[in-house]
């Protein structure tokens, strides 16, 4: 079993729908949480950085971290097509900054205009 | 805003050459690292440095060496490429408190 799951996709959706996509993991040690995106044939662009449960808002994105579940989501509100790309979520023990980061195999998101 | 730069965005290469990838960031980053990224595999931690002249491996670091000689350059170097090292090769930096910032990826095929 990996450590971070995240449901491949690919996921299609309509212009302006609330788009949520979702990864669970094993480790209770994982204490901070990422969401990146990725456009095709880039590199990883940080969307989202939160520490332990709750929730993180940034605009049109919100970050939602459930501990107890090992379970967390992120959420985009008024999807566009501009927000078609992979998402992956990833997350770590530590921020001292020479942690290493366990990442899911991302999910393929395209908006339909 | 964090600026991290690999040398290359498209290589392809034959078996056999040594291959050198650079990545450079402009922010003062204690730490840089490696990665691959395959479909269905994900990011996979190749090699990671968190100082000068320090470096640590990863998950994967088989058939890879790195270099760090200054604090704002990290080295990837295949020391004779096979057609399995055939990937998307990310290089990432951060500092404590924060977490990675990528670079654009480095396309390698290696006929």
């Amino acid at each position: 079993q990996k450590e971070v799951e995240q449901d491949p996709g690919p996921l299609s959706v309509p212009e302006g729908a609330i788009v949520s996509l979702n990864c669970t993991y094993s480790n209770s040690a994982f204490q901070y949480f990422m969401w990146y995106r990725q456009y095709s044939r880039k590199g990883p662009e940080l969307l989202m950085y939160t520490y332990s449960s709750g929730n993180k808002e940034d605009g049109r994105f919100t970050a939602q971290v459930d501990k107890s579940s090992k379970y967390i989501s992120l959420f985009i509100r008024d999807s566009q097509p501009s927000d078609s790309a992979t998402y992956l979520c990833a997350m770590s023990t530590s921020n001292f900054g020479n942690e290493k980061l366990t990442f899911g195999t991302g999910t393929r998101l395209t908006i339909i205009p | 805003d964090v600026k991290v730069t690999q040398s290359s965005r498209y290589l392809v290469k034959r078996t056999g050459e040594k291959v050198f990838l650079e990545c450079v960031q402009d922010m003062d980053h204690e730490n840089m690292f490696w990665y691959r990224q395959d479909p269905g595999l994900g990011l996979r931690l190749i090699y990671f440095s968190y100082d000068v002249k320090m470096k640590e491996k990863g998950d994967i670091p088989e058939g890879y060496s790195v270099s760090r000689e200054k604090k704002e350059r990290f080295s990837l170097i295949l020391e004779s490429a096979s057609t399995n090292q055939t990937s998307m090769y990310l290089c990432a930096s951060s500092i404590a408190g924060e977490t990675q910032y990528f670079g654009p990826g480095t396309r390698l095929l290696v006929l």
